[in-house]
Parts: C-alpha cells; structure tokens; sequence
C-alpha cells in the first residue's frame, strides 16, 4: 500500500539537544511538506520541497532544518535553537504543488 | 495571512445539517478541504478551483464564491462519523502553489 511513514510517533528532546524526524513516502510524489499544529492554530508550514535537493522556507522555520536527498525522503531535524518545540509535527506529500495532499500520521515532540 | 473559518465549533446532534465558511483577504485560486480526526492525520474530502462548480461527495459539498473570496463546506443529515476538526486550505492566485491553512472548526455529532 502506498503512503506516507512517520516515526517515531512519540519524541522526547532534552535540553540543548538536536532531534529528526523521518518522513518516507512511496507515491512517487515531487513535492513534500513540514506542518507544524498546535492546538488551536491549525497547519503552519514549517519547510517544503519540489523537488530533490531543493526546499524552501515556509512562515516558521527558524530553529530547524531539513534534507531532501531523495525523492522518498524528507527529515526534519529540530535544533536546540527551536525554544519551543512541543506540537504535533505532521508531513506531507503531493504529486505537484497545490495538488492534494496526503498526510502522515504524525510524530508528537515532547520536551523533557 | 491565514483563512479565516467559521464557527471556530459547533456541535449537532445527528441528522442535523452544519455550514463552515472559510474566508480569504486575498484573492484565490483554489480551496482544499480536509478533515482530522483527533491524533489522526488530516484526510482530504474535496477541492474547489476558480471557476469550478460546486463539489459534492456523499452529503458533504462544498463552494466556492470568487466575488466573496469564501468558500463554504456543507454537511447534511450529519452522522457520528462526521466528528473532527475541518480545514480549509487556501491557494492564493499567482502563488507557487503551497497551501495556507485556516485555524480549523471543531465540529461534534451527538447522538
């Protein structure tokens, strides 16, 4: 069956500690996205791509990174300069941009 | 800017029928509908393009008014299933394609 795979579904970040999080897909989509969603505040993008090697930011990507080295493939990496970092992190996929997206079933980032 | 949807909640009992606008300060080119169930990923239901009819799917359609720059989502004869959080997810005309999402309306079906 083809979709969207995130883990782990639960993270824990220490203090100062760097932390990714893995999104795989296998339908052959170009364009993938970063949401960050916090109760109340519905979908931020965080990052996305369009294609492999190339991303942008979206309206809240300080304190984080990503990679796009292969189509398949889209980490988040949450850096220690991200003060904040408890939400549900949700990534996507779409065939082409604005296209319909499908949504992985998401990795909550807690801090310790 | 983020859409803006209305209600921010609303709770029916079942049978009953629910209206949920989403509005744009800009003009748009398109409009995605997707519904979360809560802990779950958000589940695409429809999209509305400029200059496209009115969607339907089941008793949940969808419109979208260029003049108003709003797009509504109707739900008729609501059932227990129809629970969860709506949002609508904005393409603005001339834009690269991303979507800007609302902050959501949480719809609960009671029996």
């Amino acid at each position: 069956d083809g979709g969207i795979t995130q883990s782990p579904k639960y993270l824990f970040r220490k203090e100062g500690q760097n932390v990714t999080l893995s999104c795989e897909q296998n339908l052959n989509h170009d364009a993938m996205y970063w949401y960050r969603q916090d109760p109340g505040q519905g979908l931020r993008l965080i990052y996305y791509s369009q294609i492999v090697n190339d991303f942008q930011k979206g309206d809240i990507a300080e304190g984080y990174s990503v990679s796009r080295e292969k189509k398949e493939s889209f980490p988040l990496t949450v850096t220690s300069a991200q003060k904040n970092p408890t939400a549900f992190y949700l990534c996507a996929s779409s065939i082409v941009p604005a296209n319909i997206q499908y949504f992985g079933a998401g990795t909550r980032l807690s801090v310790l | 800017q983020q859409p803006v949807q209305s209600p921010q909640a609303v709770i029916l009992r079942e049978g009953e029928d629910a209206v949920i606008n989403c509005s744009s300060s800009k003009a748009l080119y398109s409009v995605h509908w997707y519904r979360q169930k809560h802990g779950e990923a958000p589940v695409f239901l429809m999209i509305l393009l400029k200059g496209g009819e009115q969607k339907g799917h089941d008793k949940i359609s969808a419109s979208f008014n260029e003049k108003k720059q709003q797009s509504s989502l109707y739900l008729t004869a609501s059932q227990l299933s129809y629970s969860g959080t709506y949002f609508c997810g904005i393409q603005r005309s001339g834009s690269q394609g991303n979507l800007i999402f609302g902050k959501g309306t949480k719809l609960s079906v009671k029996p």
